[in-house]
């Protein structure tokens, strides 16, 4: 059974720049959370997708979008890129019933602005 | 605003011993306390987790315990082993949704 899977590992890219970076969620699983993890940091929320809808969202910009596909793969976009824009990123999936508390983390993606 | 302090941010314990750390949530209608092990270059692990309706949970050499009147919650690993060494974050939440995560714990386990 394959895990929350992340794409690119790695990623640099210039100010000003958009990104995209992809996730898929773990088997049996229909809702992603995405977060930031600056370095030395806890991960912050950055918003939860259910149902192709954005169901939460954390305090960032609208700089910040994202998507939700009908098999429930997510991307997270990220127009403008600022220095402060490099982190981690991590994707959570879960799954959105009741009771479905758990949350589990890929490997992350790794963005370096420049 | 909601809030999760977590304490101490280092901790160095020799092989064997017991290592304790706790957290402090501010929302009261968080009802899932789950805690992640990082290690360097990867994702956080779910290592146990503990909802609003217990006080104690254990497994194996991991245990958690919930203070919902003081809003307090704790891990702790006992039997520490160098494979422990690793960050390890407290997060609380309200259900499915979003989790509220502390700044995290850096154990060394001193062999």
């Amino acid at each position: 059974d394959a895990g929350v899977t992340q794409s690119p590992t790695h990623l640099i890219k210039t100010r000003g720049q958009q990104v995209t970076l992809r996730c898929s969620p773990k088997s049996g699983h229909d809702t992603v959370s995405w977060y930031q993890q600056a370095l030395g940091q806890g991960p912050q929320f950055i918003f939860q997708y259910y149902e192709e809808e954005e169901r939460q969202r954390g305090n960032f910009p609208d700089r910040f979008s994202g998507h939700q596909f009908p098999n429930y793969s997510s991307e997270l976009n990220v127009n403008a890129l600022l220095l402060g824009d490099s982190a981690l990123y991590l994707c959570a999936s879960s799954w959105g019933g009741t009771g479905g508390y758990e949350q589990y983390f890929g490997p992350g993606t790794r963005l370096t602005v420049t | 605003g909601e809030n999760v302090e977590q304490h101490p941010s280092t901790l160095s314990v020799q092989e064997g011993d017991s290592a304790v750390i706790k957290c402090t949530y501010s929302d009261s209608a968080s009802n899932y306390f789950p805690w992640y092990k990082q290690e360097l270059g990867k994702g956080p692990q779910l290592i146990i987790d503990i909802r609003s309706n217990v006080g104690e949970k254990k497994d194996q050499r991991i245990a958690v315990t919930l203070n919902k009147t003081a809003k307090h919650f704790s891990l702790h690993i006992t039997e520490t082993q160098p494979e422990d060494s690793a960050v390890y974050f407290c997060a609380a939440s309200k259900g499915t949704y979003k989790y509220i995560f502390g700044t995290g714990t850096r154990l060394k386990v001193l062999a």
